[in-house]
């Protein structure tokens, strides 16, 4: 079974500043993707960035960069240069296998509250 | 518009009541998924579709709860004598086809069963 972890249910950051969502996974296939998604209020799910378990280099989608450690199994979520419009639920995500759409695992989220 | 779709976006039933809920994928779009996402929590899987074929049904959480997506293009889901418990938002989420990891979501229908 893959299960997903997400132990930060609110985080505050100052605006402009850079801020780590935590994520941990649990899985037994030895391929399989990473995937963080944004939730503003609004409700729509919104891709940011996706990692692969053999991609070799961590991820980054411009402010957005994913800090994959597969040994210890997490893929934490860094926003640099945070801005108001970043506040909003954030939601990492597992798929099996590796490229492969199929049905992703969430997390329970983090809400992310920038302050000016 | 170009994103995915889906109508109403928001849904009152009576306990017992049918509810039918609509997702439009982007065009062309092979792969679609149905989730079900309680107040705060994470999206739940549901049920997927590889055009017309229904290829995963696990996350259905019971009888009660049905998809179809005859033309591979729309997708329906039906969700029959509603319960409290059903209450939810239903995100719709479709990508290009089995070897694109990208899921779009569409802004989700808002189930509340009274």
């Amino acid at each position: 079974a893959q299960k997903i972890t997400q132990t930060q249910p609110g985080m505050f950051v100052q605006e402009k500043e850079a801020v780590t969502l935590d994520c941990t996974y649990d899985t037994s296939d030895q391929s399989y993707g990473l995937f963080w998604y944004k939730q503003p209020s609004s409700g729509e799910m919104i891709f940011l960035i996706y990692q692969g378990s053999y991609d070799e280099q961590n991820a980054t989608e411009g402010r957005y960069s994913l800090n994959f450690q597969k040994a210890r199994k997490s893929a934490n979520l860094v926003i640099s240069a945070s801005q108001l419009g970043d506040s909003a639920m954030y939601f990492c995500a597992l798929t099996k296998p590796s490229g492969s759409a199929r049905q992703l695992t969430f997390g329970s989220g983090t809400q992310l509250t920038v302050l000016p | 518009g170009a994103g995915v779709s889906q109508s109403p976006r928001y849904k009152v039933a009576k306990r017992g009541q049918d509810v039918a809920l609509r997702c439009d994928p982007i065009s062309g779009h092979v792969s679609l998924f149905w989730y079900q996402q309680a107040l705060g929590q994470g999206p739940e899987f549901l049920t997927y579709f590889q055009n017309e074929a229904q290829l995963d049904k696990s996350g259905l959480p019971s009888d009660r709860f049905f998809a179809e997506r005859p033309e591979g293009s729309v997708s329906t889901l039906k969700i029959q004598r509603t319960q409290q418990e059903d209450s939810a938002v239903y995100l719709c989420a479709s990508s290009l086809g089995p070897g694109n990891y990208e899921q779009y979501f569409g802004p989700g229908t808002r189930l509340t069963v009274t």
